[in-house]
């Protein structure tokens, strides 16, 4: 159980295009999911906060314009990088969080590797 | 703010032996958890062990165990019985129980840990 899923898992773009990744929690109700950026033999850095029917919070120094982050259901949350740069390739994170399990761990999709040409 | 430290960047082990991976945490927080997570060459985010905060009893799972001292603020891991399995970057993390910014996960750098056959 607990299973979290990323789609696409790798993706090439031309700069100045869109590109969407798809975050699904597969078995369970996620009411909060999350976006990371992670750059080479780096940590996880924390994009972004998406909860289920509301605006998503962003931490400082993440563009909220161009990175679009909707969370329509409670199995989906979707992250947009809007007019890619090959400064915004990097691997991208979510995970997901769910409450029934009375803690707050969080399950890690498998991620996504954007290459901006 | 919260802060994670790892001062390990890299460390190895041989097979079968037992390691220790340093994890050092700031918070004015009572109430939190800490986490050890693996991330092995396939990026797949992985829990290895959970600690709440107010519970004294170190946490174990299996092989590995944990060593918790609250008012040093350090948490450390113990790999037991080491396997090629083990190799990985290892994340030390800090959650927040309650608040703002409650269930949001702040790593440190990571420590890359090497198992030799």
């Amino acid at each position: 159980g607990a299973v979290v899923s990323q789609h696409p898992s790798r993706v090439i773009c031309k700069s100045g295009t869109s590109v969407k990744i798809e975050c699904r929690s597969l078995d369970f109700q996620a009411t909060t999911m999350f976006w990371y950026r992670q750059f080479p033999k780096q940590s996880l850095m924390l994009m972004a906060t998406s909860n289920e029917g509301s605006k998503a919070t962003y931490e400082q120094g993440v563009e909220k314009d161009k990175f679009l982050i909707n969370h329509a259901s409670l199995t989906l949350s979707t992250l947009t990088v809007t007019s890619a740069h090959p400064e915004d390739s990097s691997f991208y994170i979510c995970s997901a969080r769910d409450l029934r399990r009375g803690y707050n761990e969080q399950f890690f999709g498998p991620g996504t590797r954007l290459t901006v040409l | 703010a919260q802060t994670v430290t790892q001062s390990q960047p890299e460390m190895s082990v041989q097979e079968a032996e037992t390691v220790t991976l340093s994890c050092t945490y700031d918070t004015s927080e009572s109430n939190y958890y800490l986490f050890w997570y693996k991330q092995p060459p396939s990026r797949q985010m992985i829990l290895v062990i959970r600690q709440e905060a107010y519970k004294q009893q170190n946490a174990t799972e299996n092989r590995f165990s944990v060593n918790f001292q609250k008012a040093a603020k350090s948490f450390s891991l113990k790999i037991s019985d080491s396997q090629l399995g083990d190799t990985a970057m290892y994340f030390c993390a800090f959650m927040r129980r309650y608040g703002g910014s409650q269930g949001n996960l702040i790593f440190g750098k990571g420590t890359k840990l090497s198992v030799k056959p």
